[in-house]
């Protein structure tokens, strides 16, 4: 089983929708999580971290589910610059020390 | 935005030559990463530096080679480069672990 697993889509979502993203995780030790988002051919940036408790961040929302080991994003109100694909991230920790995760990443594409 | 420096942006190089990319940060960031993307396989880590002269192998290290003499400078390099090394190469920096990562803008590496 992969250390982190995203369903690469691609979502095609009408502008305003809501769409939501779950990223999948195997070492029930990980202990941090972040949600990045990358455009074509460019870098992938920060989107923001997901806490325990979930957050928000205007029309971003993180969640984190340890009984299931799962992350979620969820996007309201989409706008078509919301078009790119997001990754997730898991950091673990074990005898060898940190482990950093990238999920392969989702594709949103939110159309007029 | 973090300062991280990636050069050169592009470079179409031929087979059996060595190839060197530049990281630079201006951020006195601990840890330093060099990654690899590509259709279909994601972020995928080549080396990464814990320290001024401490490196480390991450899960593609085969081919590359790096060096780390200052805190601010992370390079890479393809001692004789190949085909199968065309990819978009990104560095990323972090203050501590377990922090988020910060890229920079990637190289683009073309092998003929």
């Amino acid at each position: 089983r992969k250390e982190v697993e995203q369903d690469p889509g691609p979502f095609n979502v009408p502008e305003g929708a809501t769409v939501a993203f779950n990223c999948t995780y195997s070492n029930s030790a990980s202990q941090s999580f972040f949600w990045y988002r990358q455009d074509c051919r460019k870098e992938p940036k920060l989107l923001m971290s997901v806490y325990s408790s979930g957050n928000e961040d205007g029309r971003f929302t993180a969640q984190l589910n340890r009984a299931s080991q799962y992350i979620s994003l969820l996007i309201r109100d989409s706008k078509l610059s919301d078009s790119a694909t997001y990754l997730c991230v898991v950091i673990s920790n074990s005898n060898s020390g940190y482990a950093l995760n990238f999920g392969k990443g989702t594709s949103l594409l939110v159309t007029p | 935005d973090a300062g991280i420096t990636q050069s050169p942006r592009h470079k179409v190089t031929e087979t059996g030559t060595p190839v060197t990319l530049r990281c630079h940060q201006t951020e006195n960031h601990r840890y330093m990463y060099w990654y690899r993307q590509d259709p279909g396989h994601g972020l995928r880590l080549i080396h990464y530096s814990y320290g001024v002269k401490d490196t480390d192998k991450g899960e593609v290290s085969d081919g590359y080679s790096v060096s780390r003499s200052k805190t601010e400078d992370f390079l890479l390099t393809l001692e004789s480069a190949t085909s199968s090394q065309t990819s978009v190469y990104f560095c990323a920096i972090s203050g501590a672990i377990p922090s988020p990562l910060h890229f920079g803008n990637g190289t683009r590496l073309t092998v003929t």
